[in-house]
């Protein structure tokens, strides 16, 4: 089972500037496959990514995904007051079951 | 746009099986081409991949989760159901239901079961 690890746990910013948050896997995801959601308190994970870097439907393009192997990267160009909330990158490269990482909340400062 | 959404008991006795159900409206469950999952969210331990099923009934389960879990689907109502048994508070979590096999979207907003007596 491919675990995902992401750093750094809490993301401390204000709004306007860059967020960039890490997910690393413990192996190769095969094919990119990898999604990052937001959660919100009090609502179900939203998927903003999937294959590593395409944005799903209704997406702002400040979100964008990149990565391979077992590095990938979300960045959120400008962060809007509306995008402080917990992320999560989840794994479909493999055999299921997929993966989850623990999660990074992006704070404001 | 298709939506989903959970119901079923949000308490359960230990030893019992939790029962949940996801309706899908905005579209049929039967068309499409997808697979429908329950996805569970515990407080200490994340998120965490129960299985999912087609429309034809083909299924998979989390192997950690396997002699407990049955997932069915009902065409007919555009429902799919979750049956988790010999439940412990171990199971206590946010269920949710979502589309996809592999990546979910969209998500049902989530129903809380607590295990307890």
């Amino acid at each position: 089972e491919i675990v995902l690890t992401q750093s750094p746990g809490t993301l401390s910013l204000s709004p306007g500037e860059r967020a960039t948050l890490s997910c690393r896997a413990t192996q190769s995801v095969s094919g990119s496959y990898l999604a990052w959601y937001q959660q919100k308190p009090g609502q179900a994970p939203r998927l903003l990514i999937y294959g590593a870097s395409s944005r799903a439907t209704g997406i702002p393009d400040r979100f964008s995904g990149s990565g391979s192997g077992t590095d990938f990267t979300l960045t959120i160009s400008r962060l809007e007051p509306e995008d402080f909330a917990v992320y999560y990158c989840q794994q479909y490269g493999s055999s299921p079951p997929w993966t989850f990482g623990q999660g990074t909340k992006v704070e404001i400062k | 746009q298709v939506q989903l959404q959970e119901s079923g008991p949000g308490l359960v006795k230990p030893s019992q099986t939790l029962s949940l159900t996801c309706t899908v409206s905005g579209g049929s469950i039967s068309s499409g081409g997808y697979y429908w999952s329950w996805i569970r969210q515990h407080p200490e331990k994340g998120l965490e991949c129960i299985g999912y099923i087609y429309y034809s009934g083909s299924t998979y389960y989390n192997p950690s989760l396997k002699s407990r879990v049955t997932i069915s689907v009902d065409t007919s109502k555009n429902q799919f159901s979750l049956k988790l048994s010999s439940v412990t508070a171990a199971d206590t979590a946010v269920y949710y239901c979502a589309r996809g096999r592999t990546y979910y979207a969209p998500w049902g907003q989530g129903t809380l079961v607590t295990v307890s007596s």
